[in-house]
C-alpha cells in the first residue's frame, strides 16, 4: 500500500499567486516526520521544510507553508506569491520512527509549472 | 551545500554488464543510502549503510549489492544490469538514523541507461 499519495501529478499557477499541493500519508507510527524536497529541472534534490507528528504549529519556512492536519493525515504544501523559479517536482516525504525502521520514504511527486 | 560526489553522471551500459555507482562524501556522515527514481514511483529506497561495512536492504533491493569500505564511500553494484534498472539513481546522506527531523542531502545523481 502506497504510504504517501501525492494525488496531482501536475499542477498549474499564476505566477504571485498561492498554489497548494497535496500530500497524505499512512502510518501506525505515533512518531514520524514530514517534508517536503523540491527538484527543479537541474535534477538536484532540495529540502523545502519539516513538520514533526507532535508540532502542534504549522511549519513554516519563507514564502513555503506546510499544513498539518494529523486526524486527515495530510501534509499539504503551501506555497504563497509563485515564482517562475518555483516550476519544479516537488516530493513530500515522511520519516517513520522505530516501527518504520526510520526509513525516509517519498511520494510520487507533483509537477509545478508557474505560468508568468 | 554538502559535499557529495556522484560518479559517473551519466552512464550507458548494455544488459547483463556490471555497473558500479559511486558515492563520495566529504561530510563524514554515518548514514548513507541509494535512492532510484523514476516517473510515478518517486524516489525508492534500494540499500542504505549505517556504517563501515554495516548495510541493509530497502524497498527494492533485488538485483543491486552495496559496499562500505570507508565511511565516505558507498559503492552501489549492479551484478547485471537489466532494462528495468534504467533509472536516476541517487546518493544521500544524513547525519543521524533515528532523530525523526533529519533531512538527507543528496547527490547530483546518476543517470544510467541500460540497453
Amino acid at each position: 500500500a502506497q504510504k504517501i499519495t501525492q494525488t496531482q501529478p501536475g499542477m498549474f499557477v499564476q505566477e504571485k499567486e498561492a498554489v497548494t499541493l497535496d500530500c497524505t500519508y499512512d502510518t501506525s507510527d505515533q512518531s514520524y516526520g514530514l517534508f517536503w524536497y523540491k527538484q527543479p529541472s537541474s535534477g538536484e534534490m532540495i529540502f523545502l521544510i519539516y513538520q514533526g507528528s507532535y508540532d502542534e504549529q504549522n511549519a513554516t519556512e519563507g514564502r513555503y507553508s506546510l499544513n498539518f492536519q494529523k486526524a486527515r493525515k495530510s501534509a499539504n504544501l503551501v506555497i504563497s506569491a509563485s515564482q517562475l523559479g518555483d516550476s519544479a517536482m516537488y516530493f513530500c516525504a515522511m520519516r517513520e520512527g522505530l516501527d518504520g525502521g526510520f526509513k525516509t520514504i517519498f511520494g510520487a511527486g507533483t509537477r509545478l509549472f508557474v505560468k508568468a | 551545500d554538502a559535499g557529495i560526489t556522484q560518479s559517473p553522471r551519466h552512464k550507458v551500459t548494455e544488459t547483463g554488464t556490471p555497473v558500479t555507482l559511486r558515492c563520495h562524501q566529504t561530510e563524514n556522515h554515518r548514514y548513507m543510502y541509494w535512492y532510484r527514481q523514476d516517473p510515478g514511483h518517486g524516489l525508492r529506497l534500494i540499500h542504505y549503510s549505517y556504517g563501515v561495512k554495516d548495510t541493509d536492504k530497502g524497498e527494492v533491493s533485488d538485483g543491486y549489492s552495496v559496499s562500505r569500505s570507508k565511511t565516505e564511500d558507498f559503492l552501489l553494484t549492479l551484478e547485471s544490469a537489466t532494462s528495468s534498472q534504467t533509472s536516476v539513481y541517487f546518493c544521500a546522506i544524513s547525519e543521524s538514523l533515528t532523530s525523526l527531523n533529519e533531512k538527507l542531502f543528496f547527490g547530483s545523481g546518476t543517470q544510467l541507461s541500460v540497453l
